[in-house]
């Protein structure tokens, strides 16, 4: 299976301020059809999973546009621009390139 | 509005079995591939299981292989996990869960709590 590790694990951040986590791959999740499958999901506490970003940068709607998704191969970072308080929560990456899909560890966004 | 609804889960003893079900609502649900997702108390999201629109693929953790079954019922609108030899380690929240655009999940339960302890 692909190994998603993200950092940081967690991310105190100044509200206003902006944040970013990377995620790295294992392995290239360039698929052979040319996609590439790495999506972004929040979760909020008490809450399931979000879907934040599909395909590396796609934003879903109703998704602010402070959150931006970038990478290729296997680097891949998710961006908060400015964080707000509803940001807080954990965010996983999650590969579906290759079966069995997989998530990262989850790096928790916490305000200082 | 797309709705997925899980039920079934229970405390249950190392060994044991369970059924969970997800009612799924507001979609074409026999055009989609749906999956099961678990989380341990405190911990990250794993995939446990997938399985295809019909019914006629499915794929599974290494560690649930040969104890869990997903299986659906497109007449009725619902998706199964039936697990067995059931651990200790198997204690989770299992989300339902809808793998769509770019097999991203758009869609997700509230979540059925499985406990597994003597």
């Amino acid at each position: 299976d692909i190994v998603m590790t993200q950092t940081p694990l967690s991310s105190p951040v100044t509200l206003g301020q902006p944040a970013s986590i990377s995620c790295r791959s294992s392995q290239s999740l360039v698929h052979s059809d040319g996609n590439t499958y790495l999506s972004w999901l929040q979760q909020r506490p008490g809450q399931p999973p979000r879907l934040l970003i599909n395909k590396i940068s796609n934003r879903l709607s109703g998704v602010p546009d402070r959150f931006s998704g970038s990478g290729a191969g296997t680097d891949f970072t998710l961006k908060i621009s400015r964080v707000e308080a509803e940001d807080v929560g954990v965010y996983y990456c999650m590969q579906s390139t290759q079966s069995m899909w997989t998530f990262g560890q989850g790096t928790k966004v916490e305000i200082e | 509005e797309v709705q997925l609804v899980e039920s079934g889960g229970a405390l249950v003893q190392p060994g044991g079995s369970l059924r969970l079900s997800c009612a799924a609502s507001g979609f074409s649900f026999r055009t989609y591939w749906m999956s099961w997702v678990r989380q341990a108390p405190g911990k990250g999201l794993e995939c446990v299981a997938n399985i295809k629109s019909d019914g006629s693929q499915e794929y599974y953790v290494d560690s649930v292989k040969g104890r869990f079954t997903i299986s659906r019922d497109n007449a009725k609108n619902s998706l199964y996990l039936q697990m067995n030899s059931l651990r200790a380690e198997d204690t989770a929240m299992y989300y339902c869960a809808r793998p769509g655009s770019y097999w991203a999940f758009d869609y997700w339960g509230q979540g059925t709590l499985v406990t597994v302890s003597s």
